[in-house]
């Protein structure tokens, strides 16, 4: 599997947008970017995916870099509820059963 | 409601016996699987089935056997336990599991094995 790099953690403040970074040099053109969360004692939560289109839900902003050896998460006005761990996970496209693999992510920690 | 369903929440074993951890989905996927996370350690991908097949076991040892009685259940047997099996166990699911498709967590159950 291709590898992913991410900060370990980041700091912010409630209300503040959050640029969270994912670089992923070796991605493939058929590998989908991933971005799953999860919070203490809960399981991962999906934020949002993309191939190479910027994409945007009610939860986050993905930019995607035109070369796509990079990609970050951006989070608008940020709350308490925002802490989590931030993942960002790669995964191959009808190549035959893939699983997801998670790192250790960016583990944002927003102060009131 | 709960679409994924993991029961218990909170499990205590002693040394040297037997639990099975419950899952069911209800979600309609095809395709489930299994995590665990010791404390402070990422997420470790342990199983997937796919239309009640086991498809990958990254798990070395096999006190650890799931169980598909239905398509959409998933439990997951543990024999002999032991202390470094304590960790939270956490269930998944996906429409199928060939294709770049989302996944969906269950709560987890935290096993305490003492």
């Amino acid at each position: 599997d291709a590898k992913t790099t991410q900060p370990d953690s980041m700091e912010s403040t409630e209300g503040e947008t959050v640029h969270l970074p994912c670089s992923h040099a070796t991605i493939s053109g058929n590998e989908y970017i991933y971005w799953y969360r999860q919070v203490p004692l809960q399981g991962p939560e999906y934020v949002t995916h993309g191939l190479q289109q910027n994409t945007t839900n009610s939860m986050a902003f993905l930019a995607i870099a035109s070369d796509r050896k990079s990609s970050t998460l951006i989070l608008p006005h940020v709350s308490l509820r925002d802490a989590a761990v931030y993942h960002c996970i790669l995964r191959v496209l009808n190549t035959g059963y893939q699983n997801f693999y998670f790192g250790k992510g960016t583990s944002l920690t927003v102060i009131p | 409601d709960p679409k994924i369903i993991q029961k218990p929440k909170y499990l205590v074993a002693v040394t040297g016996s037997e639990k099975i951890l419950i899952c069911e989905q209800y979600l309609g996927h095809n395709a489930m699987y299994w995590y665990r996370q010791s404390a402070k350690k990422p997420l470790e991908f342990m199983f997937s089935y796919s239309y009640q097949k086991l498809m990958d076991n990254q798990t070395a040892s096999s006190r650890f056997q799931p169980q598909s009685s239905k398509k959409n259940h998933l439990d997951l047997q543990i024999t002999a336990l032991k202390p470094d099996d304590s960790a939270t166990y956490f269930c998944a699911s996906s429409q199928e599991q060939y294709s770049a498709e989302t996944l969906y967590f269950g709560s987890g159950t935290r096993l305490t094995v003492l």
